[in-house]
């Protein structure tokens, strides 16, 4: 496997439901983040980690539970979402800041 | 208002023509800018960064980034239908790790 990769591609979840979502990075970056696509809307930071540490948390609801067990696994936990968190979700990585950022295929995620 | 501004055309161009695709932003803190192309279920995938001013040239797509003016174009020459795509530009300060970004350009490229 080269680069950003997400699994699943697609998650279908009852508002009740607990996932998790999983972003793997094979470039040695030491920073990851997740963010949020929603039609016709701009990318939504939610995290931010580097070097495992988190940074940023941009006001994300804690039904979002970020995991980074170290620099090259970056989880995103969900439980009892709400139909409007249907999006796709990215991962990205970079190496130091985050002027060149590698991003995932996503995980395009519906909550019914 | 917006940090960043894009419009979300859908922008309808015939092949080999000149595109231009902006965007505006009110901070002026804003020193790194980016441009992303986003395929159809695709992440998107860095196309080129700018430090503060200037032009930056890469292969057929150009760069601009005007401080005075808060505002950035990326040029793409001799347009082919491959280049049909969403293009997101993105901006960041010095400091931290947050990269904000307009919403996309749809852009289609009729051979």
């Amino acid at each position: 496997e080269t680069g950003v990769t997400q699994t699943p591609r697609h998650l279908v979840m009852g508002m009740t439901n607990k996932k998790s979502l999983k972003c793997e990075q094979h470039l040695g970056h030491n920073a990851m983040y997740w963010y949020k696509q929603s039609a016709k809307k701009p990318l939504e930071l939610m995290f931010v980690y580097n070097f495992k540490e988190q940074t940023e948390n941009n006001s994300v609801p804690s039904r979002f539970s970020p995991e980074c067990p170290n620099s090259s696994h970056l989880f995103l936990h969900l439980h009892t979402l709400q139909p409007e968190d249907s999006a796709l979700y990215l991962c990205a990585s970079s190496q130091d800041n985050g002027n060149e950022q590698y991003f995932g295929p996503g995980t395009r995620l519906t909550v019914t | 208002q917006k940090e960043v501004e894009q419009d979300p055309g859908p922008l309808s161009v015939p092949e080999g023509a000149i595109v231009s695709l902006n965007c505006t932003y009110s901070n002026s803190a804003f020193q790194y800018f980016m441009w992303y192309r986003q395929y159809s279920r695709k992440g998107p995938e860095l196309l080129m960064y700018t430090y503060s001013s200037g032009n930056k040239e890469d292969g057929r797509f150009t760069a601009q980034v005007d401080k005075s003016s808060k505002y950035i174009s990326l040029f793409i020459r001799d347009s082919q239908p491959s280049d049909s795509a969403t293009y997101l530009c993105a901006m960041r300060d010095t400091g931290g790790f947050k990269t904000i970004f307009g919403a996309g350009t749809r852009l289609f490229v009729k051979a």
